[in-house]
């Protein structure tokens, strides 16, 4: 029972254009949502987040929308870059500092020139 | 200057063995963590240590023991390898006023 879901394994854009990636919870006791951005061999690089009192939260090309009552989360990327292709990780946890994320299954972007 | 680093990076090993992996962060964090990234890519919490105490155990198997010599080191030691433990493995860690989650760059673990 995947608490965080990512249901495209997948997209590719142009570079320049918007890139959405989408993310839905079940469970309701989730506050805090954060994205995740994962290169090869790395390790997942915190993106943007955002709390259950907010719907949007923005940080340069890169918007996090929320709604709570569809359970689902959306990262906007505008303008998409090449450097922005990666494997995207949504997360979700009960209060702010827990450090206990329950993660998605990740979106890989290709943002092509 | 990486701030959270584990070795090896990758570990191939037949199946019955024991093995370890060691992860360091410099970022004075007192809070670390080992999480387990599965074969569907699912990243999923296994234990959470705040300063060298474990308070996180995420129902792992008793083959998997971690050891905090100190609040800068979460070392993972993992008995009888099972071919299902075959996953990449990242420590992190966190600080006491932050949210972020600081990974290191994961340990590819292969049991054959």
């Amino acid at each position: 029972d995947q608490q965080v879901k990512q249901n495209s394994p997948s997209l590719s854009v142009q570079e320049g254009r918007i890139s959405i990636l989408n993310c839905d919870y079940t469970n309701s006791m989730f506050d805090y949502f954060l994205w995740y951005k994962k290169y090869p061999a790395e390790g997942p690089t915190f993106l943007i987040s955002i709390s259950s009192i907010k719907d949007k939260n923005e940080d340069g090309r890169f918007t996090v929308f929320l709604n709570k009552s569809a359970k689902h989360l959306s990262l906007h990327i505008v303008p998409s870059q090449p450097g922005d292709s990666a494997v995207y990780f949504c997360a979700a946890s009960v209060g702010r500092n827990t450090g206990k994320l329950i993660f998605g299954q990740g979106t890989t972007l290709q943002v092509k020139p | 200057d990486t701030a959270v680093s584990q070795t090896p990076k990758y570990l191939v090993t037949q199946m019955g063995n024991d093995k370890s992996i060691k992860c360091e962060q410099n970022l004075g964090h007192d809070t670390m963590y080992w999480y387990k990234q599965d074969s569907k890519k699912f990243l999923k919490i296994m234990f959470s240590y705040n300063n060298k105490e474990l308070i996180i155990n995420e129902t792992v198997p008793n083959r998997f023991s971690p050891k905090s010599p100190d609040k800068a080191h979460l070392n993972l030691h993992i008995n009888s390898l099972e071919l299902g433990d075959s996953a990449v493995y990242f420590c992190a860690s966190v600080g006491l006023e932050d949210e972020k989650l600081f990974f290191g760059s994961g340990t590819q673990l292969s049991v054959l």
